[in-house]
């Protein structure tokens, strides 16, 4: 069983549509993060969290450390969401990341 | 501030030539990490290193595969004699010290043929 585990694997949205990503863990972490990956090209994190919640324009990341559980949402998506999105967890000595398997989305026209 | 700086950005080699690939971690930052991303499959971690010390290596395939951070100059990942199965993309992070965050790199995408 994978430490980081992530649903759904494939989702695909109309543009303008509320999306949500969702990540469990099964470790103890000092922070989980939320990394995009645009297909050919590298790897962007968008959020660090080890607690609560943040926004960052239509991208908000929660975090519920109790569940061990996680939430990426999209507001008012767009094509140019379409991405690879991958939850990732730092263990608690800081020193390695677990990665999820990723959600593949693509938002259509 | 530039962020981590990975090359090549894309790499062919031969079955059992050498592959070697570059990370520069951001400005001020002392930590590396490098992962492997095999085709259809997530991002595994491989090693992480301090300057001129290796923290952990558990993901390390225990032949043909080695890296370091030495003193001065970049991380080096180092590929032995390649197989098609080493064909991945490569990815390297960095972080500054008792940071937790961390920036990756674009990645480095090897092909063996």
């Amino acid at each position: 069983k994978n430490e980081v585990e992530q649903s759904p694997q494939n989702l695909t949205a109309q543009e303008g549509e509320f999306i949500t990503i969702n990540c469990s863990y099964s470790v103890g972490i000092s922070a989980l993060h939320w990394l995009q990956q645009h297909p050919g090209g590298g790897i962007v994190s968008l959020f660090m969290l080890s607690s609560g919640k943040k926004k960052h324009g239509r991208l908000i990341a929660t975090i519920n450390i109790q569940e061990k559980h996680s939430s990426l949402h999209i507001t008012a998506s767009h094509p140019r969401d379409s991405a690879v999105y991958i939850c990732a967890v730092t263990g608690v000595a800081g020193n390695q990341f677990y990665f999820g398997t990723g959600t593949s989305l693509t938002v259509i026209p | 501030n530039a962020g981590v700086m990975q090359n090549p950005r894309h790499l062919v080699r031969r079955r059992g030539q050498e592959a070697r690939l570059r990370c520069s971690p951001m400005k001020g930052h002392s930590h590396v990490y490098w992962y492997r991303q095999l085709p259809e499959e997530g991002l595994k971690f491989m090693v992480y290193l301090q300057k001129e010390n290796i923290i952990d290596e558990s993901g390390m395939p225990k032949e043909r595969f080695s890296a370091e951070f030495p003193k001065e100059g970049p991380s080096i990942l180092r590929i032995q004699q390649v197989v098609r199965g080493d064909s991945a993309a490569y990815f390297c992070a960095s972080s500054g010290q008792g940071d937790t965050e961390a920036f990756f790199g674009q990645g480095t995408r090897l092909t063996v043929v």
